[in-house]
C-alpha cells in the first residue's frame, strides 16, 4: 500500500493564478482532511470530507474549494492564489468505525506539497 | 473557538535525560488527546494517544492526561538525537474524527 500520497511536492504560484493539489489513498478510508501548516506552527484544518460526495468545511476554508467523487480522492481546489495562502498542505485520512472506547481512529498524513505564492 | 496551546520551545536536553512536554485545552468536553511527532520537513506521525485520567506508557514514552486540569504531557525518558523534532499535541472533538492542534514544541536532544 502507497498510503496516502499528494502532487505536486512543490509549486510556485504566482498572485491570481489557481491551482489543484491532488491526494489520493489506497486505505479504502471514508473521512480524508486537508491542512496547512504555516511555519512553526501547528495544523490548520481548511476543508474534510466523510465520505464520497460529502464535504465540510473545517477551520481556515475561505479561498478554498474541496469535492469527494471517489472513496480514493480527495482534491483541494485553490482559486485567485494569495501570498496568505504561501504554505505547506498536508492531506490526511482514517477509517470509520470505532477503534477503542472513544471511537478514534488514526489520520494518516501525506507527505505534503509546498506551496509558495508569489 | 477550541484552543490548544503548546510552549513553542525550544526545548533543550541533553541525551540520556527526561524530556517534558506540555499542552493545554480550551474545550472541556474533549474526550480523546495525542501526541504527533515531526521530523523537519517531513508529515506528522502518531506516537501516543490517552484518553483516561492518569498515565500511559509506551517504551520510552509517557503520556499523561489531567482532564480537571484540561492538561496533558509527554514525557521522553532516555532522550535520544533521534527524538529531535517538533512535537504536535492534538485534540479530538466530542463527536466525530476532527482534531485541533497546537502549535508544537520543537525539542533539541544534544550528544
Amino acid at each position: 500500500n502507497a498510503g496516502v500520497t499528494q502532487t505536486p511536492k512543490f509549486r510556485i504560484l504566482k498572485i491570481g493564478q489557481s491551482m489543484t493539489l491532488q491526494c489520493t489513498q489506497d486505505m479504502n478510508h471514508n473521512y480524508m482532511y486537508w491542512y496547512r501548516q504555516d511555519p512553526g506552527m501547528g495544523l490548520k484544518l481548511i476543508y474534510y470530507s466523510v465520505g464520497a460526495g460529502i464535504t465540510d468545511k473545517g477551520e481556515v476554508p475561505n479561498g478554498y474549494n474541496v469535492s469527494r467523487s471517489t472513496t480514493e480522492d480527495f482534491p483541494l481546489r485553490l482559486e485567485l492564489a494569495a501570498p496568505s495562502q504561501t504554505s505547506v498542505y498536508f492531506c490526511a485520512s482514517s477509517a470509520t468505525g470505532t477503534s477503542g472506547r472513544l471511537g478514534y481512529n488514526e489520520q494518516f498524513f501525506g507527505p505534503g506539497t509546498r506551496l509558495t505564492v508569489l | 473557538q477550541k484552543e490548544v496551546e503548546q510552549n513553542s520551545g525550544p526545548l533543550s536536553v541533553p541525551e540520556g535525560a527526561i524530556a517534558s512536554l506540555n499542552c493545554t485545552y480550551s474545550d472541556r468536553g474533549s474526550q480523546s488527546f495525542f501526541w504527533y511527532r515531526q521530523y523537519s520537513g517531513k508529515s506528522p506521525e502518531l506516537i501516543m494517544f490517552i484518553y483516561s485520567n492518569g498515565d500511559k506508557e509506551d517504551g520510552r514514552f509517557t503520556a499523561q492526561l489531567n482532564k480537571a486540569s484540561q492538561y496533558v504531557s509527554l514525557l521522553i525518558r532516555d532522550s535520544q538525537p533521534s527524538d529531535s523534532a517538533t512535537y504536535l499535541c492534538a485534540v479530538k472533538e466530542a463527536a466525530g474524527n476532527k482534531l485541533t492542534f497546537g502549535g508544537g514544541t520543537r525539542v533539541l536532544v544534544k550528544p
